[in-house]
C-alpha cells in the first residue's frame, strides 16, 4: 500500500473558525509533511515531522499548527484564517532521511471566506 | 538559498514526439533530486529520483539525468502519449527533508 489519504476534500472556513486537515499513511515511513500550494505555483513546504517530533518548520504563521499523533497520522490545524491562506494543502511522507522518495496524498482544497 | 528553475514554464507538443524538460538548481550541495507529475488539482506523483552519487535514472519511457557540477538536470520522455499531459515538477533535496521544488514545466501532448 503506496497511498497517503487526506481529508476532507474540501473545506470552505470563515476567517473564525476553527477547522483541521488530516492526513494518514501506513506505509510505514518515518517522515511527514505539510505542503501548502496556490494555483500554478511549486508547492511550499510548511512542516517537516521527523518520528513524530517537529523538525521543520518554515516560519508559518501561527495560525497554522501541525500536530503528529502518532507515526501514521498528521494533522495540520487552522485558526483565524485569511482569504489569503486559500489553496491546495498537501501531505506527504516518506521513509526516514531525505534520500528517499515521497509520497504525496490528493490534498485538500481549502477555501477561506 | 537553493533556487531552483525550469524551462520551458509550457510544452505543446504532437504524440510521439521525444522531449526534454529541463531543470537547474543553485546549491549543488543536494542529496538527491527528484521529479514529479501533477495533474489539475491533484497531488503529486514521483517518477524517478536520483540520489546524489548517481548520473541518471530510467523507468519505462522516462530517463532523468543529473550533473550535480553544472546544476542541471533534465527529464527525458520518449514517444509522448496524450496521457503524458501534466504539469512536471522537479524538486531538490538539500539538507535535511528540504524539498525545494521547480517552477515546473506544464506539458500537453496532442492526438
Amino acid at each position: 500500500d503506496t497511498e497517503v489519504t487526506q481529508t476532507p476534500k474540501h473545506l470552505v472556513m470563515g476567517m473564525t473558525n476553527k477547522k483541521s486537515l488530516k492526513c494518514e499513511q501506513h506505509m510505514g515511513h518515518r517522515a511527514m509533511y505539510w505542503y501548502k500550494q496556490k494555483a500554478k505555483k511549486p508547492p511550499e513546504l510548511m512542516f517537516v515531522y521527523s518520528y513524530e517530533k517537529l523538525s521543520i518548520n518554515e516560519s508559518v504563521p501561527s495560525r497554522f499548527s501541525p500536530e503528529c499523533p502518532n507515526s501514521s497520522l498528521l494533522n495540520l490545524h487552522l485558526h483565524a484564517l485569511q482569504p489569503e491562506d486559500s489553496a491546495l494543502y498537501l501531505c506527504a511522507s516518506s521513509q526516514a532521511g531525505a534520500r528517499e522518495t515521497q509520497y504525496f496524498g490528493p490534498g485538500t482544497r481549502l477555501l477561506v471566506l | 538559498k537553493q533556487e531552483v528553475t525550469q524551462i520551458p514554464a509550457a510544452l505543446s507538443v504532437p504524440e510521439g514526439e521525444n522531449l526534454v524538460l529541463n531543470c537547474s538548481f543553485t546549491d549543488s550541495a543536494i542529496y538527491n533530486l527528484q521529479w514529479f507529475r501533477q495533474d489539475p488539482g491533484k497531488g503529486l506523483t514521483s517518477l524517478l529520483l536520483i540520489q546524489s552519487s548517481q548520473r541518471e535514472q530510467t523507468s519505462g519511457r522516462l530517463n532523468a539525468s543529473l550533473d550535480k557540477s553544472s546544476g542541471r538536470s533534465t527529464l527525458y520522455i520518449a514517444a509522448s502519449q496524450p496521457g503524458d499531459s501534466a504539469t512536471y515538477l522537479c524538486a531538490a533535496v538539500s539538507g535535511t527533508y528540504k524539498y525545494i521544488f521547480g517552477t515546473g514545466t506544464r506539458l500537453k501532448v496532442l492526438a
